[in-house]
């Protein structure tokens, strides 16, 4: 079964706007992670945020975890055409990634 | 350096025949995974490496799934008799320790298809 549920299961935005996607998660994490998939490629690792951060940046991106509701956003800004991917969160512990669903965004020119 | 490898890129078989998928993981990652991702899903954990050891293989979904690894680099994972149910894309990946907090690698994964 899938630990995390991504939220929405497609987004289509404008080149320029920000893309707004969630996880949600059933157990306790040690950390969660978050990996984009280009069509026909695999996947490729952007940010991780461990159970005591609440809130992670990584150039265009800004993640936020909160524990107590179980769940995580991932902020991408100013999206460009490039950004069109899937969108995985994971959650890991111990030796083994447990993936949600993944968000589709298409970012329109 | 070179990333993850993965051989076939696309296999296209019949149904009952035995395949074999290769990865090439990251020179130096002890740690090694296989997913299986559906047309539209999310990634079904399979096996994981630790090393040539196979420490957790909850996720092989039949005894007709096996996988190795040798010199702690290369690894195969073998499907035999396989069934339509078995199309999908075969990904693996790779990562420096074994503890669930390191970034996984990927290769761009075999797209098998069963006739």
């Amino acid at each position: 079964s899938q630990q995390g549920e991504e939220d929405p299961q497609a987004l289509s935005i404008q080149e320029g706007e920000n893309a707004t996607m969630n996880c949600s998660y059933k157990t306790s994490i040690n950390n969660l992670q978050w990996y984009r998939q280009n069509s026909g490629r695999g996947l490729v690792h952007l940010i991780l945020i461990r159970s005591n951060e609440r809130e992670k940046h990584s150039g265009r991106l800004r993640v936020t975890l909160d524990t107590s509701k179980k769940s995580s956003s991932l902020l991408i800004t100013a999206s460009r055409a490039a950004d069109t991917a899937s969108y995985f969160c994971a959650t890991g512990g111990g030796n083994k990634l447990t993936f949600g669903t993944g968000t589709q965004l298409k970012v329109e020119l | 350096g070179a990333g993850v490898s993965q051989s076939p890129s696309n296999k296209v078989t019949e149904k009952g025949k035995d395949v074999e998928l290769r990865c090439d993981p990251i020179s130096g990652h002890t740690a090694l995974y296989w997913y299986r991702q559906s047309l539209g899903q999310g990634l079904e954990f399979l096996i994981y490496f630790q090393g040539n050891s196979a420490p957790d293989k909850s996720g092989l979904p039949s005894d007709r799934f096996s996988a190795e690894r040798t010199g702690g680099s290369v690894s195969t994972l073998t499907i035999q008799r396989t069934q339509q149910e078995d199309s999908a894309v075969y990904l693996c990946a790779s990562s420096l320790a074994r503890e669930g907090n390191q970034p996984q690698h990927f290769g761009d994964g075999t797209r098998l298809s069963i006739l």
